[in-house]
């Protein structure tokens, strides 16, 4: 079966650390843009990173030098570490296969960060 | 950044009726634009790219249209299954991409 199934995420005070996984199956991560968004409380969706099938990188404004993105291929597995994290990264974040670098036909279920003291 | 802005913010319906949702950009994106479905607790599902190809195994009474900065999703007859949160995107500015803030469907 193809699918995203994420891991990691959870409760940390601002300015700590936490990295979150996404384990794919059925295709290959290295393969393919991959990308994270995440969606604060009640809020819409953002996108945060994204990893070509190459290993560039990019990032969000907002995130952009606190947040990397990171793959092991061994493990068909998507990384997201986050450092310093704010109040502000409070969201659940989505590992997402973008086809072309354009849109996510394949989402995974989601894991709830929530940076709080 | 282009934005996204979508319209109603809560749309009204019920089974079996049409539902009409706009999605305007603040500069033309042509035709770079996707529409999701999202249930709650879970990840958005892809609908509809390049503003009007529907997504495998989408069915048929989902359909979009538009170009430019003006889109609209169309959900012809709405089934219990259709009541979620409704997103557009768009991706022309690929290496920023934005999305709106959503159309909410309930009964």
């Amino acid at each position: 079966e193809v699918q995203l199934v994420q891991s990691g995420g959870g409760l940390i005070q601002p300015g700590g650390s936490l990295r979150l996984s996404c384990a794919a199956s059925g295709f290959t991560v290295s393969d393919n843009y991959m990308t994270w968004v995440r969606q604060a409380p009640g809020k819409g969706l953002e996108w945060v990173s994204v990893m070509y099938s190459g290993g560039s990188t990019y990032f969000a404004d907002s995130v952009k030098g606190r947040f990397t993105i990171s793959r092991d291929n061994s493990k068909n597995t998507l990384y997201l570490q986050m450092n310093s994290l704010r109040a502000e990264d409070t969201a659940v974040y989505y590992c997402a296969r973008f086809l072309y670098n354009l849109y996510g036909d394949l989402w995974g279920q989601g894991t709830l960060v929530t940076v709080s003291s | 950044e282009i934005v996204m802005t979508q319209s109603p913010a809560t749309l009204s319906v019920s089974p079996g009726e049409r539902a009409t949702l706009s999605c305007r950009a603040s500069q033309s994106v042509d035709n770079n634009l996707a529409w999701y479905q999202q249930k709650p607790g879970q990840g958005p599902r892809l609908l509809i790219y390049g503003a009007s190809t529907r997504a495998t195994g989408v069915p048929a009474r989902f359909s979009g249209s538009g170009s430019g900065t003006d889109f609209t999703l169309t959900i012809s007859s709405l089934q219990s299954e259709d009541f979620a949160v409704y997103y557009c995107q768009q991706y022309n500015a690929w290496r920023a991409l934005t999305f709106g803030g959503g159309t909410k469907v309930e009964i």
